[in-house]
Parts: structure tokens; C-alpha cells; sequence
């Protein structure tokens, strides 16, 4: 069955630095991947997807992530990070073994230190 | 208006109370999902359905059932509320005929159990 692992909880960062969110995923048939963001006391928002095509995906807001097959990998990254990007990360992944349900990760909250 | 809606958005009830929290969609999504998220827990599924008639345990179903009163609208109930049902809840949506595309989720409701 298909797992997600975010190895950090939690992510410090000055502003205006780079951040990598790290995700990995189990099993690498034909998966989907996403990531969610959770601002404060708000609900869970699409950041960005990739269905297939192109590895490396953008955000409108300056994330990109991109698709590592042989990794198992879909880290997220921001080359200069912003006080408004505090917020809580979501990786997820989903399968035709799922029923395209979304598998999800534990999470990575990241701190912006000004 | 909010393509997923939440009911309400924060509740305080005492132990052994029963307690509802409504969802509504306007997404036209057949696919619902009703999922916990607890700090350092990331989210788990409470329940889920593929259509009215589909309705499916997830991994934290205990204590917990779900009403899909119609296409739009999906209910979660807690029969008899305990202290460690505290936490945020999130509805979710996803589209059967692109079900690889992802979710869409409700603001939450934030429930307090004391």
C-alpha cells in the first residue's frame, strides 16, 4: 500500500532564504502528487499537482516541486521565502490502487523567521 | 459562496452529548470524505463515500457515523462526544469522472469536547 513521509515536522527559515520541503512516497506505479497548504486557521488549499508531463511543476505563488521517479520524490521548493508563506505543508499521493483516494503525509509546518 | 461549506465552524459540547457537523457542496462532486486533523497527526479519514448509496469506514471510524443525505450533502455524527473527538474537521470533494485531480475542502469545524 501506498505510504507518504515527510521527514520534517518542522521547517525554520529566514525570509528571503530558499526552503525544500522533502516528501516521499512507496510505491512509484503511476502515481499523482500533490501539495496542500494550510494557512492559519484556514482549511487545506491545492498548491500544486503533477498528473503527468513535465517533472517539475509551479505554483502561482513561486513554489515549485518536482517529480523524481527513481527517488520516489516530490520535494517542494521556494527560492526566497515570504512571512505570508507561513503555513502548515501537505504532501500527498494518490493511485488507481487507492481509488485515487489521496494518501497523505504527516505535514511540515514552516516557520518564517524575520 | 464556498464550493465546499462547513457547519458549523467551531462548537463547544460537553461529554456524552451527540453532535452533527454538516457539509454542503456545490461542485457537483459524487465523492465525499470527512477526515480529523489533529497537531502532529496530519489528517485521517473518518469515513468516505463514492455516491449516495457508497458509503465506506476510513481509518478512525470508532465513535463516529456519516449520513449522505443527498449528492451535495454529507453528514458526520458523533453519538456520544469524549474528550479526544477535540480536534479540527475537514470535508473534502473530489470528482469521480478526474478523481486524479485532487481534493477540494471545506473551511472546518473546529470541535471542542469537554
Amino acid at each position: 500500500a501506498q505510504s507518504v513521509t515527510q521527514l520534517d515536522s518542522q521547517v525554520p527559515v529566514f525570509e528571503e532564504a530558499p526552503v525544500e520541503l522533502r516528501c516521499n512516497y512507496s510505491s512509484s506505479v503511476s502515481v499523482y502528487l500533490f501539495w496542500y497548504v494550510q494557512y492559519p486557521n484556514q482549511g487545506l488549499q491545492l498548491l500544486l499537482k503533477y498528473l503527468s508531463g513535465s517533472t517539475l511543476v509551479e505554483s502561482i505563488n513561486g513554489f515549485e516541486a518536482e517529480f523524481n521517479k527513481s527517488q520516489t520524490s516530490f520535494h517542494l521548493r521556494k527560492p526566497s521565502v515570504h512571512i505570508s508563506d507561513t503555513a502548515e505543508y501537505f504532501c500527498a499521493v494518490s493511485d488507481r490502487d487507492s481509488n485515487y483516494q489521496l494518501i497523505w503525509g504527516a505535514g511540515t509546518k514552516l516557520i518564517i523567521k524575520p | 459562496d464556498a464550493d465546499v461549506t462547513q457547519t458549523p465552524r467551531n462548537r463547544i459540547t460537553k461529554t456524552g452529548k451527540r453532535i452533527m457537523l454538516e457539509c454542503s457542496q456545490t461542485k457537483g462532486h459524487d465523492r465525499m470524505y470527512w477526515y480529523r486533523q489533529d497537531p502532529g497527526l496530519g489528517l485521517r479519514l473518518i469515513y468516505y463515500s463514492f455516491d449516495v448509496k457508497d458509503i465506506n469506514k476510513g481509518e478512525i471510524s470508532d465513535g463516529y457515523s456519516v449520513s449522505r443525505q443527498a449528492q451535495a450533502k454529507f453528514s458526520l455524527s458523533l453519538e456520544s462526544a469524549i474528550p479526544n473527538q477535540t480536534a479540527l474537521y475537514f470535508c473534502a470533494t473530489s470528482d469521480r469522472d478526474s478523481p486524479n485531480y485532487g481534493y477540494t475542502f471545506g473551511s472546518g469545524t473546529r470541535l471542542t469536547v469537554v
